[in-house]
């Protein structure tokens, strides 16, 4: 079965600092891969997405960059972090067997992100 | 852009009472209809989806909801609810892209 792995869980970062969180895929190949962010009242935000290795869309422009280095990591960065930045990551990922057969996307369990 | 929308940002209810939650989304083409459900401390999951079909969809623990498309809704529902459905949820749409659209989650309290 496929299982989706998220590290690490919770991150404590001085303001100015770098960011690196990391998302692996188990037991499928070529999947779709998200980053999305959550935060108090507002819901999901969608990031990022990725249909393949090296191909990143951008859904806001922000403080944050997101690389797929192999076909089932992605890992979500940031070369300064903001107050702003913090919040809760989530990783997910789906198929990519088209949007018509009603793939669903599963979630990772989060990564808690505080910027002191 | 494609925009969905919870009716009720907190809910609170007592055991057995029956409950609704409102969703509506903004696009005008094919969707892909979620609910996810978040329980405290635990990871999101699927609660139930719509693609095609009958549009009443049943889902896990007792969970239904219904498509209606003149309406743009996704309405979640379930007949009686228990302590244990305390959580947060979440509906969200696929329309032509790839990723879903969320809105901003509804927390239900269920109290004894």
């Amino acid at each position: 079965s496929q299982t989706i792995h998220q590290w690490p869980a919770t991150l404590v970062q001085p303001v100015g600092s770098p960011l690196s969180l990391e998302c692996t895929v188990e037991g499928t190949s070529n999947p779709n891969l998200y980053w999305y962010r959550q935060a108090a009242g507002r819901g999901l935000q969608l990031l990022f997405y990725s249909v393949g290795i090296g191909q990143i869309s951008s859904e806001v422009p922000q403080n944050l960059s997101a690389s797929r280095p192999q076909d089932r990591q992605f890992i979500l960065s940031s070369k300064k972090l903001l107050l702003s930045d913090s919040g809760f990551y989530l990783c997910a990922w789906s198929n990519q067997a088209g949007r018509r057969s009603g793939n669903t996307i599963c979630f990772g369990e989060g990564s808690w992100l505080t910027v002191v | 852009a494609q925009s969905v929308s919870q009716h009720n940002h907190h809910v609170i209810l007592s055991e057995a009472a029956s409950l609704e939650l409102g969703c509506n989304y903004s696009y005008g083409g094919t969707v892909n209809l979620f609910w996810y459900v978040q329980y405290p401390g635990q990871h999101l999951q699927l609660l139930l989806k719509y693609f095609s079909g009958d549009p009443l969809v049943k889902g896990i623990k007792g969970f239904e909801a219904e498509f209606i498309k003149s309406k743009f809704s996704f309405n979640l529902r379930k007949p009686s609810v228990q302590w244990s459905d305390t959580a947060e949820y979440f509906c969200a749409v696929r329309d032509s892209g790839y990723a879903l659209n969320f809105g901003k989650g509804t927390s239900l309290l269920v109290t004894p």
